[in-house]
């Protein structure tokens, strides 16, 4: 494994709830990730977290809205989404808190996410 | 836009086979080209970061090569076996005053058959 876990791996939700995706990193990394894949994309880098603070937000809907409380956890806060948010949903961690040209992501293994 | 383009979308090839696929990027301000390997329902697992024009790296079977002038790198695999399918992926390393960042491929999806 990886070092990264996400919880939980399956989630369908309607479009009036409220759910939150967690994801724990046990690698001592700086840096945490979450990414979206869509059927047929690559993956979308969404939100950066640099020593925990955000430091890069892909214009994501504000329906997506991430926390990082500290430097081993990351959630993604769900609400109100639409049936095209449905997806999986990856969380990454890397050493370094600015991404470094040589610094490999490590990756969870995502939660799939079906919005009715 | 910037565009990772990964060829072929997906292949087949029988138990023994060599095979191989591409990945094409810019060629201009190039940093770094990161290979990864994801099998079905696990996380996506770094293969090679690659940095140097002309590297060539390797990890049992798996090997790979870049090319930056031109804008490409291959991943080659000698005697396929089933535990190698997978999807492959490349992804490009951005700097940006933002945050750097990796750009992703949309993969190449490989099925190794007995």
């Amino acid at each position: 494994e990886t070092g990264v876990t996400q919880t939980p791996r399956h989630l369908v939700m309607g479009m009036t709830n409220k759910k939150s995706l967690k994801c724990e990193q046990h690698l001592g990394h700086n840096a945490m990730y979450w990414y979206k894949q869509s059927a047929k994309k690559p993956l979308e880098l969404m939100f950066v977290y640099s020593l925990e603070e955000r430091v890069e937000n892909n214009s994501v809907p504000s329906r997506f809205s991430p926390e990082c409380p500290n430097s081993s956890h990351l959630f993604l806060h769900l609400h109100t989404l639409q049936p095209e948010d449905s997806a999986l949903y990856l969380c990454a961690s890397s050493q370094e808190p600015g991404l470094a040209e040589g610094d490999t992501q490590y990756f969870g293994p995502g939660t799939r996410l079906t919005v009715l | 836009i910037l565009n990772v383009e990964q060829s072929p979308q997906s292949l087949h090839v029988q138990e023994g086979d060599s095979t191989n696929f591409t990945c094409s990027f810019p060629s201009s301000n190039f940093y770094a080209l990161h290979w990864y390997r994801w099998e079905t329902a696990k996380s996506p697992e770094a293969l090679f970061v690659m940095t140097l024009n002309g590297d060539e790296k390797k990890k049992g079977r798996i090997s790979a090569t870049l090319n930056t002038k031109e804008g490409y790198s291959y991943l080659y695999i000698k005697g396929s076996q089933p535990e190698d399918s997978a999807t492959y992926l490349c992804a490009l390393f951005i700097l940006t005053g933002g945050g750097n960042k990796l750009t992703f491929g949309t993969g190449t999806q490989l099925k190794v058959e007995l």
